[in-house]
């Protein structure tokens, strides 16, 4: 079946470090692979997608390139701010899958 | 609406109770979502709308659980009888897609407190 592995967390960091939360993924045929964020309260919101090999998803200084070779989409942000505390799932879906499937989240916090 | 809307945002129950949860999808979108997520959980699939047709209920995790979408718009999941394993919070999607799942749109949850 198709499922979602992402690192556990908390994350801890403090701010202008850098992040990296790691996502691997097993489906059959060609998902979409995509990164939401879950802000204290607040639903679930698109933060950036990829929907084929090396393509590279980013957006708000986040990145993540789709990886077959490695079946991965970890994302990235050069240096994070305590505004970017929140919790991060990774998620597969796009042509062909009818429903997101997506990972456990993993829980960011960054101190000042 | 400019999102999707949920309401209650909170709702507590006794155990037996019945409980309805509402999702108002964004205007003119096709598919609609429901998604289980328990405490310190990724979302879970409950069941897929294309307009009013229920395409896919796979995850409803028993018969207490029913879901509605009578007019291709609003949604209902109502939980019959109510359990403390049904404690989560319900998420509501929508999108303009077809069976496709993609650019789906979150509403902020309905919490499910079973006491």
């Amino acid at each position: 079946g198709n499922s979602v592995t992402q690192m556990e967390g908390p994350v801890t960091l403090s701010e202008e470090a850098f992040l990296t939360i790691n996502c691997t993924y097993t489906a059959t045929g060609y998902p979409s692979l995509f990164w939401y964020v879950q802000y204290p309260g607040e639903g679930l919101q698109l933060l950036l997608k990829a929907t084929k090999a090396d393509d590279k998803g980013s957006n708000k200084g986040f990145e993540a390139t789709y990886r077959k070779e490695t079946t991965s989409f970890h994302l990235e942000k050069g240096s994070v701010q305590v505004s970017d505390s929140a919790v991060y799932f990774c998620a597969l879906g796009g042509r062909g899958f009818q429903k997101l499937v997506f990972g456990t989240g993993t829980r960011l916090l960054v101190s000042p | 609406g400019a999102g999707v809307s949920q309401s209650p945002r909170y709702k507590v129950a006794k155990r037996g109770q019945d409980v309805a949860l509402r999702c108002d999808p964004i205007s003119g979108h096709v598919s609609l979502f429901w998604y289980q997520q328990a405490l310190g959980q990724g979302p879970e699939f409950l069941t897929y709308f294309q307009n009013e047709a229920q395409l896919d209920k796979s995850g409803l995790p028993s018969d207490r659980f029913f879901a509605e979408r009578p007019e291709g718009s609003v949604s209902t999941l109502k939980i019959q009888r109510t359990q403390q394993e049904d404690s989560a919070v319900y998420l509501c999607a929508s999108s303009t897609h077809r069976g496709v799942s993609t650019e789906a749109f979150f509403g902020q949850g309905t919490r499910l407190t079973v006491v």
